[in-house]
């Protein structure tokens, strides 16, 4: 029964490449959550997506970043032109379509802008 | 005020003591809360889920709420150097409609010594 599966687990990018960070959420979840982490910091919400869908985007910088998740495969997190800010760990969270609101989370991709 | 508050500790007990993992929230549309506990430099992992008010138990870890107070709190019995670790409350309203968004505390870093 396989988890939360995320990669890459480490991502190093030069300022101003882009990342792909991907998420694919475990079997039978179709709700998919991005969480950035800052060291000494909390989690913090950046996107909720549905298959093909943002339900909430709120927590997303408006420039740079975009999430999608295609019916298809997993769940993408882009950042274009990283700056070394874009610095934490990204982890994504997934969760059933019923009512359970429990979030089970990924192990994480640690990017490093140099 | 944020939403959800959380003392972030450190909290250093010996082996074999009662812990105690306190939140506090503004919200009183949360009905689900939840307690994760995060390992350093891993993904947060769900411990407790509960609906609206009472108790829960399961095994070493117990999770209450009391929502006339707006208080949640996970106590751990005979905790273990294993239990070291950043505890983080979360909480979603039963009225979010179509958005299941989890509203997280920071986090309390304890640390259980030998």
């Amino acid at each position: 029964n396989a988890g939360v599966m995320q990669n890459p687990r480490h991502l190093v990018r030069r300022r101003g490449q882009e990342a792909r960070l991907r998420c694919s959420p475990m079997k039978g979840h179709s709700h998919v959550y991005w969480y950035r982490q800052l060291p000494e910091e909390g989690l913090k919400f950046m996107v909720y997506l549905q298959k093909e869908n943002i339900i909430d985007e709120s927590g997303m910088p408006k420039e740079r970043f975009s999430a999608e998740f295609p019916k298809e495969g997993p769940s993408i997190l882009r950042i274009q032109q990283v700056v070394r800010g874009d610095s934490a760990a990204y982890f994504c969270a997934s969760s059933t379509t019923g009512g359970s609101y429990e979030q089970y989370f990924g192990p994480g991709t640690r990017l490093t802008v140099t | 005020q944020k939403e959800v508050e959380q003392d972030p500790g450190p909290l250093s007990v010996p082996e074999g003591a009662i812990v105690s993992l306190n939140c506090t929230y503004s919200n009183s549309a949360f009905q689900y809360f939840m307690w994760y506990r995060q390992y350093s430099r891993k993904g947060p992992e769900l411990l407790m889920y509960t609906y609206s008010s009472g108790n829960k138990e399961d095994g070493r870890f117990t999770a209450q709420v009391d929502k006339s107070s707006k208080y949640i709190s996970l106590f751990i019995r005979d905790s273990q150097p294993s239990d070291s670790a950043t505890y983080l409350c979360a909480m979603s309203s039963l009225h979010a409609g179509n958005n299941r968004k989890l509203i997280w505390g920071l986090g309390t870093s304890l640390a259980v010594n030998p």
